[in-house]
C-alpha cells in the first residue's frame, strides 16, 4: 500500500532555530514529491521536486529528494514566528496523490 | 485577483440532510479536486475532475457526489449516505490534470453535523 510518512509530527523550536522537517514514501510509479505549508485553512505550494539531488531554494527554505533512499527533507533556517504552521507532504503518481499527516511547526519567539 | 473561492467558511447541518459545498476558481485551470481533513490526519481525495463534465472518484468517494458543468465551478455535495461527514473540506485547482503538480488550495470549508 502506498505511503507517505512525515516526521517529526510535531516540533517546538525558538525563532532563529533550523529545523529540518523529514518526508519518506513508500509510493509506486513516483512522479513528483511536492511541499506545502498550511498555516491557518489554505495549504500554499512551496517546492515541487522530481529530481534526486537537485536542491530547491527559496529564502530560507530549501528541500532536497533522495529517490534511492526515498526521502525528501525540508530545511527551514533562521526560522521565525511567521514559518508557525503545518508543514505537508504529498507524492503524486499520475492517477493520484498522497499526502502525509503533516509537521505541525510553533516557532517560539 | 485570481483565486478559488470556497463557500460558506463553516456549515452546520444537522444529520440526515444532503449539504452542497460551493468551490469556484477564475485561475482558468482545467482540473479541479475536493480533499477532506480530518485532525491528525492527512489530505484525503474525494473526487477529482481534469476536464468539463467528466469527473473521477479518489479514495473515499462514498457518501459524497459532485457535478462539473463549468470550467470554473466544482460543488461537492455531502449526502447523508456520509457516515462521518464532519470535517474541513478543501477543494483545489491545477493547471492541467494529474497529481505531479502544483495545486492551488482553496481557504475550505468546516462542516458540522450534528
Amino acid at each position: 500500500e502506498d505511503k507517505v510518512v512525515q516526521s517529526p509530527l510535531s516540533l517546538v523550536v525558538h525563532e532563529g532555530d533550523t529545523v529540518t522537517l523529514n518526508c519518506s514514501y513508500e509510493v509506486t510509479n513516483f512522479r513528483s514529491l511536492l511541499w506545502y505549508k498550511q498555516e491557518k485553512k489554505a495549504p500554499t505550494f512551496l517546492f515541487m521536486l522530481t529530481s534526486s539531488g537537485i536542491e530547491k531554494k527559496s529564502g530560507r527554505l530549501s528541500s532536497i529528494l533522495d529517490k534511492k533512499e526515498l526521502f525528501s527533507i525540508l530545511n527551514i533556517t533562521a526560522t521565525q514566528t511567521g514559518d508557525s504552521a503545518i508543514y505537508l507532504c504529498a507524492v503524486g503518481r499520475d492517477d493520484k496523490i498522497i499526502f502525509g499527516k503533516g509537521t505541525r511547526l510553533h516557532i517560539l519567539p | 485577483d485570481g483565486g478559488i473561492t470556497q463557500s460558506p467558511k463553516y456549515l452546520f447541518r444537522k444529520e440526515g440532510q444532503n449539504v452542497t459545498l460551493s468551490c469556484e476558481q477564475n485561475l482558468n485551470h482545467d482540473a479541479m479536486y475536493w480533499y477532506r481533513q480530518d485532525p491528525g490526519q492527512g489530505l484525503r481525495l474525494i473526487y477529482y475532475s481534469q476536464i468539463v463534465n467528466d469527473f473521477q472518484k479518489g479514495d473515499i468517494a462514498e457518501g459524497y457526489s459532485v457535478s462539473r458543468e463549468k470550467k470554473e465551478s466544482f460543488p461537492l455535495t455531502v449526502t447523508s449516505a456520509q457516515k462521518n461527514p464532519t470535517a474541513f473540506y478543501l477543494c483545489a485547482s491545477s493547471i492541467v490534470g494529474g497529481f505531479s503538480y502544483e495545486q492551488y488550495f482553496g481557504p475550505g470549508t468546516r462542516l458540522t453535523v450534528t
